[in-house]
């Protein structure tokens, strides 16, 4: 199976920077997702890292660093509207299904 | 707009009784799916259809039945509802089974079973 680890709950200023991590042990990974979900409501894509790296889009961008199992969505500029859960996924084992994490619940503050 | 449309968004209903959840999507995606979403908020893979073919069940009742007519759409019914099937259970598309550009999910559907 997959373990995926990610702090439960932050907190944050507007218009300042946060980093959300997310740690996994697995074998034969391939590809790890953020999406993001607001309350009652439904989770959107944001990115997807296969390859170590950055992947910037906007104000937000992600990071892989495979081999010390480690990922990071990185969010600048906050806004209230970013207040939300965001959810680490990993992929793995040959399987193009990934396991979601119990999420990150950020709380920007004005 | 284009999108993934389930209904409906609210079912309360009785242990017991069999009841039906609807997903449509008109973004010509290939592959579709139901996900479980219980109260601690994980998200899990229940089945996955690529072009009205079952290509993932994974350790689901078999009092949960989905039906795909055509790839655009994939209804799920269950049989005999338990307290336990209380959750949020949301219908996801992706373009292909890769799911390289991520999923498309629809707005949920709050099942109570009371």
């Amino acid at each position: 199976g997959q373990n995926i680890d990610q702090p439960t709950e932050m907190t944050a200023t507007e218009g300042a920077i946060v980093q959300i991590n997310c740690t996994y042990q697995t074998s034969g990974f391939n590809g790890l997702f953020w999406y993001q979900q607001h309350a009652g409501e439904a989770p959107t894509f944001l990115s997807y890292n296969v390859l170590d790296g950055l992947e910037e889009k906007g104000r937000f961008s992600s990071f892989l660093s495979r081999s010390k199992g480690y990922s990071y969505l990185l969010l600048k500029e906050l806004q209230m509207k970013d207040s939300a859960s965001y959810l680490c996924a990993v992929r793995a084992g040959g399987s193009y299904i990934p396991t979601f994490g119990r999420g990150t619940s950020l709380i920007v503050h004005p | 707009d284009t999108a993934v449309s389930q209904t409906p968004k609210y079912l309360v209903t009785q242990m017991g009784n069999d009841k039906s959840i609807k997903c449509e999507q008109n973004l010509g995606h290939d592959t579709m799916y139901w996900y479980k979403q219980d109260s601690k908020k994980f998200l899990k893979i229940m089945f996955s259809y690529n072009n009205k073919e079952l290509i993932i069940n994974e350790t689901v009742p078999n009092r949960f039945s989905p039906k795909s007519p055509d790839k655009a759409h994939l209804n799920l019914h269950i049989n005999s509802l338990e307290l336990g099937d209380s959750a949020v259970y949301f219908c996801a598309s992706s373009q292909d089974g890769t799911a390289n550009y991520g999923y498309t999910f629809g707005s949920g559907t709050r099942l109570t079973v009371v």
